[in-house]
């Protein structure tokens, strides 16, 4: 079982529709990270959150310490949000562990 | 742009082949980090060098090589690889003592061993 589990691994939606991709973690952190990891390769950081919840345009993170879970929306999605999502946790040094990511495709 | 860049982009080389890969972060970062993506497998950490010192080897094989010269500069030498060792290889780099485990990632090279 992987210390980050992320779910779905594929999701397909059609344009405008709301997206939830989840995250759960069996780590101790102090912050959680979403990661958008478009086809080519580069990694861009989207949120970075230890509690409650960020926004940022049509994005938003959720996280719940307690229930050891996170969660990324994206409100009115467009194509050009598909991607892989990846979430990640700081273990332990300068470690982060990863999941392994849902890969995103929003059709027109 | 995200301030880490990485060269080069797409590599293709013979097992017998010995190649480098280059890292460059113009955000003034101290930490440094390799880091390997294979196909439907999750970011696996190689390397960290902070300060210029290595600081963390994930247990990786020693054809993989690297070399961290100053703060801004991260090399990755190769030697004898297999064809298994294709896959993404991103750069990252850090503030220690920043934001807590914030990472900017380069944009990766496609490596592919043949």
């Amino acid at each position: 079982k992987n210390e980050v589990e992320q779910s779905p691994q594929n999701l397909t939606a059609q344009e405008g529709e709301f997206i939830t991709i989840n995250c759960s973690y069996s780590v101790g952190i102090s912050a959680l990270h979403w990661l958008q990891q478009h086809p080519g390769g580069g990694i861009v950081s989207l949120f970075m959150l230890s509690s409650g919840k960020k926004k940022h345009g049509r994005l938003i993170a959720t996280i719940n310490i307690q229930e050891k879970h996170s969660s990324l929306h994206i409100t009115a999605s467009h194509p050009r949000d598909s991607a892989v999502y990846i979430c990640a946790v700081p273990t332990s040094g300068s470690r982060l562990t990863f999941g392994e990511g849902t890969q995103l495709t929003v059709n027109p | 742009e995200t301030g880490v860049t990485q060269t080069p982009r797409h590599l293709v080389m013979g097992m017998t082949n010995k190649k480098s890969l280059k890292c460059e972060q113009h955000l003034g970062h101290n930490a440094m980090y390799w880091y390997k993506q294979s196909a439907k497998k999750p970011l696996e950490l190689m390397f960290v060098y902070n300060f210029k010192e290595q600081t963390e080897n994930n247990s990786v094989p020693s054809r993989f090589s690297p070399e961290c010269p100053n703060s801004s500069h991260l090399f990755l030498h190769l030697h004898t690889l297999q064809p298994e060792d294709s896959a993404l290889y991103l750069c990252a780099s850090s503030q220690v003592g920043g934001t807590p485990y914030e990472q900017y990632f380069g944009p990766g090279t496609r490596l592919t061993v043949t």
